[in-house]
């Protein structure tokens, strides 16, 4: 069964940076591009960005370009996502999401991770 | 502010049918198709509807989805208790060139 299994809760102070781990596992991991949505509290999902998986390209939304960086590690069917000058507007739940669609993404998010709580606070 | 507008809550009794509306524009759902999630607390988001009006496996029959010009509708029919949550429509947006999702409506069953 498709899983995708994330890094834990972090605590960063302000202006810090957060990396967040999604492991792959189920199904062939190159096949599907993956996405990264964060959900503050209280407010709905939003888009952050989408990761090719064979070639490593990435695409994202205006508002975190220049402090978003999508990776992925193929060896270990793992993707990250690195978010720079943190502030506490970025206090969220970050998930992975594997698109529905193999090899051409339609951003349809049909398998989550179990998301990471990202906590900025001074 | 959300690029896709939905009404903030709907309520039904058990065994009745809400619909939920989500709005766009051209740039958004008048030109693409939508997804719609539903999203219990504490819990990730779940993929309910694709392209419009199709379900996943193991969504059943009384969830459906529909579109009309740069608007949305998802129905759910005879209501039950565990449908109580939050549903979010979502869609790629070309102006944004982002994906983009409603702010979310919470279902009631009274």
């Amino acid at each position: 069964q498709v899983q995708l299994v994330q890094s834990g809760a972090e605590v960063k102070k302000p202006g810090a940076s957060v990396k967040v781990s999604c492991k792959a596992s189920g199904y062939t991991f190159t096949d599907y591009f993956i996405h990264w949505v964060r959900q503050a509290p209280g407010r709905g999902p939003e888009w952050m960005g989408i990761i090719n998986p064979i070639g490593g390209d990435t695409t994202y939304a205006q508002k975190f370009q220049g402090r978003v960086t999508m990776t992925r590690d193929t060896s270990t069917s793992t993707v990250y996502m690195d978010m720079s000058s943190l502030t506490s507007d970025d206090t969220a739940f970050y998930y992975c999401a594997r698109d529905r669609n193999q090899l051409l993404p339609k951003y349809y998010f049909e398998y989550w991770g179990q998301g990471t709580l990202v906590t900025v606070s001074s | 502010q959300s690029v896709l507008t939905q009404p903030p809550s709907v309520s039904a009794a058990p065994g009745q049918k809400v619909t939920i509306s989500c709005s766009g524009s051209s740039s958004n759902i008048g030109n693409n198709y939508v997804s719609w999630y539903l999203q219990l607390p504490g819990t990730a988001p779940k993929l309910l509807i694709y392209d419009n009006n199709q379900r996943p496996s193991g969504i059943p029959d009384r969830f459906s989805g529909s579109k009309s010009g740069t608007s949305a509708t998802l129905g759910i029919t005879g209501l039950q208790t565990g449908d109580e949550a939050d549903y979010y429509c979502a869609t790629w947006d070309f102006s944004l060139s982002a994906g983009v999702f409603g702010g979310g409506t919470k279902v009631t069953v009274l």
